[in-house]
Parts: structure tokens; C-alpha cells; sequence
């Protein structure tokens, strides 16, 4: 099955710890996005990737690292830098054809930090 | 610029009504506009799309409403079923960046 995978789906972690969130996709798509939701905020964009080793961040990246060293890949680190990190985290790709434009999303991995 | 701003916040509607979702832009270089589903717990799935070319775009009973003279663009659900009780998001994205604005979002509930 072709799809985004985000593991795990719930995480929970003691205050000053890094954290690592997984974002898997077999779409072979070039682009992959992670936002961050937060009840009434809608999603916000924290980093996004178009290539392969390149990254730009996104509107609230402050707190926030990624890497990009496989197309299929695109893990996210909350570090103890963020001072809010308890959200639903959302890992995101992306298709462009003929003009057309598509983003999928991942099933999310809500963190706890308490 | 580069917001999009979608009302209401959360909308009631009885089985069989129409749900109707707005959204409301600035940026005039967005000229893709999609919406999303999200159900409790879950990923946004894409639902429905349009761009600025059409004034309206039907698919079974979501319709997408756009006014590109008026940069607003609105969800009509018709014949709204309890399985559509969901939270709606409108995006938009300029040309080329491959990167969406959401807006915040409409708990949609139908009761039956």
C-alpha cells in the first residue's frame, strides 16, 4: 500500500528531553512537510523539504530540526528548546504533475510533554 | 498576505441541510484551492479542489463556490449527512510553491 506513515502515534516524553518523530512515504514524492496543530490554530508549518539534503523552515520552526537524507524520509526533532511542544504533529507530501498539485498526510503522532 | 481567513468556526446542521464553509484571501498570486477533511484523530485527507479558471466545482455533494473578483471562495455540502461531522479546512497556495496556507478550520457536526 502507498501512503505516509508517522510513527508512533502517541508519544510521551518528560520535559527537557529531545524528541523524535517519524515520517515515512513510499509515494516517491520530492516534497515533504511537517505541521504542527493545536486546537483552533489550524495547521502550521514548521519545516518543508523539496529535494533531497535541502530544507527551509517554515512558520514556526523555532525549537524544531529536521533532516532530510532519504528521499522516503523526513524525521522531526522537538528539542527542550520548544517551549510548547504537546501538539498533534502532522508529516505531509506532496505531487505536482501537468499544473496539478496535490499534498497527502500522514495519520499524526500526538506528542505529550509534561 | 498571506492568510486565509475561513468562518465560521464550528457549524451545526441537520440531516439533509446544506453546510456552508467560507474562506477569504488576500494574496492574489494563490491560484490553488483545496479542502480538507479531517476526522478526530486522523490525518487531513484531500477532498475537493479548485482553481481560479472556474467559478465552481462539483463533486457528488461537495461543491466548491469561487469569487475570484471578491478573493473568497466557499464548501457547499449538500444533503449533509451525520458521516460528514468533521473539521474542514480551506487552503491556499501561490504558483510554483508548493506550499499551502490552511485556514483554521470548521467543526462541522450533523445531527441526525
Amino acid at each position: 500500500d502507498g501512503g505516509i506513515t508517522q510513527s508512533p502515534k502517541y508519544l510521551f516524553r518528560k520535559e527537557g528531553q529531545n524528541v523524535t518523530l517519524s515520517c515515512e512515504q513510499n509515494l516517491n514524492h520530492d516534497a515533504m512537510y511537517w505541521y504542527r496543530q493545536d486546537p483552533g490554530q489550524g495547521l502550521r508549518l514548521i519545516y518543508y523539504s523539496q529535494i533531497v539534503n535541502d530544507f527551509q523552515k517554515g512558520d514556526i520552526a523555532e525549537g524544531y530540526s529536521v533532516s532530510r537524507e532519504k528521499k522516503e524520509s523526513f524525521p522531526l526533532t522537538v528539542t527542550s528548546a520548544q517551549k510548547n511542544p504537546t501538539a498533534f504533529y502532522l508529516c505531509a507530501s506532496s505531487v505536482t504533475w501537468d499544473g496539478s498539485y496535490e499534498q497527502y498526510f500522514g495519520p499524526g503522532t500526538r506528542l505529550t510533554v509534561t | 498576505q498571506q492568510q486565509v481567513k475561513q468562518s465560521p468556526q464550528s457549524l451545526i446542521v441537520q440531516k439533509g441541510g446544506i453546510s456552508i464553509i467560507n474562506c477569504a484571501y488576500e494574496n492574489t498570486a494563490f491560484d490553488y484551492f483545496p479542502w480538507y477533511q479531517q476526522f478526530p484523530g486522523k490525518g487531513p485527507a484531500l477532498l475537493i479542489a479548485i482553481r481560479p479558471d472556474v467559478s465552481e466545482k462539483k463533486e457528488g455533494r461537495f461543491t466548491i463556490s469561487f469569487n475570484k473578483s471578491a478573493k473568497q471562495f466557499s464548501l457547499h455540502i449538500m444533503d449533509s449527512q451525520p458521516g460528514d461531522s468533521a473539521t474542514y479546512f480551506c487552503a491556499a497556495d501561490a504558483g510554483g510553491s508548493e506550499k499551502l496556507v490552511f485556514g483554521k478550520g470548521t467543526k462541522l457536526t450533523v445531527n441526525p
